[in-house]
C-alpha cells in the first residue's frame, strides 16, 4: 500500500499568492483529515470528511481556507489569499469509519510563505 | 486549549533505558491514542486504549489509563536510539468524534 501521498512536499510562495495542497487517502478510507502544525500552536485539525462530506470544519483559520474532496480519492486544501503567518506543516491523514479510530498520516507539506 | 497535555515537553535518556511520558487530558474520552513523529516525518500511530481499559501492551510499548485521574502513560523499555522522536498523545470525546493532540513529548535516545 502506497500510503497517504500529498503534493507538494514543500511549497514556497510569496504572500497574497494561491496555494493549493493535495492529498490521497489510502485506498478504502473513508474519512479524510486536514492539519496543520506549527511550533507555536502544535497539531491542529482544520477539517475533517467522512464519505466526502465535510463533517467538522470548526478548526479552518478563516474565509482565506477552503478544503474539497470531489471524490474517495482525492482532497484539496486551498489557501488564498496566502500570509506568511500560514507558514506550516500541513498533513493530510486518513482512516476507515469516523474520526477516533487510528489515523494513517502522509509525509506533510512544508509550506512557507514569504 | 488542547484536551490533551503531555510531560515532560522533554526527554533525554541512555539507550537500554526505559522511557515514561504522560498525558492529561481534561474531559471524558472514549479513547486514547499514542502517536510517535520523527524529525520531518507525519506520525505514525502506536496504540490505541479505550476508556473501559486500564492497561495495554505492543512490543516494548506500555500504555496505562486512568480514567478517575483523566491520565495515561506511555511506557518504552529498553530503549533504542532509532526511539528518538516525539510522541503525541490524542483523545476524542465521543465514538466518531475528532481528535485532539496534545503538544508532544520529544524524547532523545543517547547512543
Amino acid at each position: 500500500d502506497a500510503g497517504v501521498i500529498q503534493s507538494p512536499r514543500h511549497e514556497v510562495t510569496e504572500m497574497g499568492q494561491e496555494v493549493t495542497l493535495r492529498c490521497k487517502p489510502i485506498s478504502g478510507h473513508n474519512s479524510l483529515f486536514w492539519y496543520r502544525q506549527t511550533m507555536m500552536r502544535g497539531l491542529e485539525l482544520l477539517i475533517y470528511f467522512n464519505n466526502n462530506v465535510p463533517i467538522d470544519d470548526s478548526g479552518m483559520p478563516e474565509d482565506r481556507f477552503s478544503a474539497k474532496m470531489p471524490n474517495a480519492s482525492f482532497s484539496t486544501l486551498k489557501i488564498q489569499p496566502s500570509e506568511p503567518r500560514d507558514s506550516a506543516v500541513y498533513f493530510c491523514a486518513s482512516t476507515f469509519g469516523q474520526g477516533s479510530y487510528e489515523q494513517y498520516f502522509g509525509p506533510g507539506t512544508r509550506l512557507t510563505v514569504t | 486549549s488542547q484536551q490533551g497535555e503531555e510531560d515532560p515537553q522533554a526527554l533525554s535518556i541512555q539507550e537500554g533505558e526505559n522511557a515514561t511520558m504522560n498525558c492529561s487530558y481534561k474531559t471524558s474520552i472514549n479513547n486514547l491514542q499514542w502517536y510517535r513523529q520523527n524529525s520531518g516525518r507525519g506520525l505514525v500511530h502506536l496504540i490505541l486504549i479505550r476508556s473501559n481499559e486500564r492497561e495495554k501492551h505492543s512490543g516494548r510499548l506500555r500504555v496505562t489509563l486512568d480514567t478517575s485521574k483523566k491520565s495515561s502513560s506511555l511506557l518504552i523499555t529498553a530503549s533504542r536510539a532509532a526511539d528518538t522522536a516525539s510522541y503525541f498523545c490524542a483523545t476524542d470525546k465521543a465514538a466518531g468524534n475528532k481528535l485532539t493532540f496534545g503538544g508532544g513529548t520529544r524524547v532523545l535516545v543517547k547512543p
